[in-house]
């Protein structure tokens, strides 16, 4: 069992809009802004998308966008395309013992 | 070009201990903090560790305290960690991965990583 919990799935059309959650607690996504999200094609490596809930990396479509409130984050892909089909991932700093969690997981399908 | 080369895979039997190798390349290594995460098959990343190139100090998650260590070579641009008791749920690719902030910040994101390496612990 993962330590921040995301839906195992998520679908949309070519256009619409998805948005992915990722709940944790008070002590990790609620409490620090370390929240980022990462994309991974079936035997790749994760990319990273977003970083400190919002932050977008020089390269990343502005399609994609986060935001957070409260113990949940959110990822948000608009105007889906056919490569946006992957796994999503979401991440938090959670202090000096456990450091870093991970979500289990979305699995993004493009219908 | 900015990238992280890591050692090639390994296959181990329980109780053994693996050393992974990561080597950097294109940027400047003394100011990012490099992380070790693995994945487990069907699972998301977890974080184990990471290390202040710089002074060579790692701090570890709670969980792999005392089995897990890693160390840097500031010549060689290269930072290596060791698993020792290695057990069948260890089985994983195991990734480095570079934090986005530069200097003394802490980011606690993932802007580079490795291609991976899959550790097999099997009898």
């Amino acid at each position: 069992q993962s330590a921040l919990t995301q839906p195992p799935s998520a679908s949309g059309s070519p256009g619409q809009s998805v948005t992915i959650s990722c709940t944790g607690s008070s002590s990790d996504v609620g409490y620090y802004d370390y929240v980022s999200w990462y994309q991974q094609y079936p035997g790749k490596g994760p990319k990273l998308l977003i970083y400190q809930v919002v932050k977008r990396p020089s390269g990343v479509p502005d399609r994609f966008s986060g935001s957070k409130s409260g113990n949940t984050a959110s990822l948000t892909v608009s105007g889906l395309q056919a490569e946006d089909e992957a796994d999503y991932y979401c991440s938090s700093y959670a202090g000096s013992h456990n450091f870093v969690l991970f979500g289990g997981g979305t699995k993004l399908t493009v219908l | 070009q900015m990238q992280l080369v890591q050692s090639g895979d390994e296959v181990e039997k329980p109780g053994a201990s693996v050393k992974l190798s990561c080597k950097a390349s294109g940027y400047s290594f003394l100011y990012y903090y490099v992380h070790w995460l693995r994945q487990a098959p069907g699972q998301g990343p977890e974080w184990m560790a990471r290390i202040n190139p710089r002074g060579g100090i790692a701090n570890y998650a709670q969980r792999f305290q005392g089995r897990v260590i890693v160390t840097r070579d500031v010549s060689t641009r290269t930072v290596d960690m060791e698993v020792t008791g290695l057990r069948s749920d260890d089985t994983a690719v195991y990734y480095c991965a570079r934090d986005g902030m530069d200097g003394d910040y802490d980011g606690w994101y993932f802007d580079l990583w490795g291609r991976g390496t899959l550790v097999t612990v099997s009898s």
